[in-house]
């Protein structure tokens, strides 16, 4: 059973717009969240992430929403550019017995494109 | 060194080989990670290492799948008896004890014929 999913497969949006991408999870352990963006060939890179006692993240361009009632997280990127096109995975993590966020389940990813 | 680096970047081997895929942390980070990326799916957790001993391996598939980290540094990744389905990317990725954050490396795209 996939306990994190990225129902979207792909995205595209105008350059300047916002970019929208979403994230379900089913485990209620899961306690920090993250993203990571891939380029071809490259191995994933961290984006941004959020501990489950905040419902938002900022970091410049990028705002991570946290919606633990509805086991729903989204990534907003506003204004969206070119250089945004990737595929975008969502991970989640539950604390382990030493505390530490090891073991991350990951989503299928998003691909998202945007146009110049 | 600057990033976590695999090599080999890419390995084909004919089914029944041996498979050895190292990666090299960033210095200083005492906790390494393998995951495997299949075709259209996202990274999955093989096993974690904090220091030189496999702290969880719960993540290898079966018993021709194991790893070592000797010295606490360098990891190699060790496939016996490949089979079809082992091809994937293998993505080695390291970091600082007890942090949340995982920086990956490239990986190492594998392909058993």
């Amino acid at each position: 059973d996939q306990q994190v999913k990225q129902n979207s497969p792909s995205l595209s949006v105008q350059e300047g717009r916002i970019s929208i991408l979403n994230c379900d999870y089913t485990n209620s352990m899961f306690d920090y969240f993250l993203w990571y963006k891939k380029y071809p060939a490259e191995g994933p890179t961290f984006l941004i992430s959020i501990s489950s006692i905040k419902d938002k993240n900022e970091d410049g361009r990028f705002t991570v929403f946290l919606n633990k009632s509805a086991k729903h997280l989204s990534l907003h990127i506003v204004p969206s550019q070119p250089g945004d096109s990737a595929v975008y995975f969502c991970a989640a993590s539950a604390s382990s017995r030493g505390g530490s966020n090891y073991k991350l389940t990951f989503g299928k990813g998003t691909l998202l494109t945007v146009n110049p | 060194g600057a990033g976590v680096s695999q090599t080999p970047s890419n390995k084909v081997t004919e089914k029944g080989k041996y498979v050895e895929l190292r990666c090299d942390p960033i210095s200083g980070h005492t906790a390494l990670y393998w995951y495997r990326q299949s075709l259209g799916q996202g990274p999955e957790f093989l096993i974690y290492f904090q220091g030189t001993g496999a702290a969880d391996d719960s993540g290898l598939p079966n018993d021709r799948f194991f790893a070592v980290r000797p010295e606490g540094s360098v990891s190699t990744l060790k496939i016996q008896r490949t089979e079809r389905g082992d091809s994937a990317v293998y993505l080695c990725a390291s970091s600082l004890a007890g942090a949340n954050v995982l920086t990956f490396g490239a990986g190492s795209r594998l392909t058993v014929l």
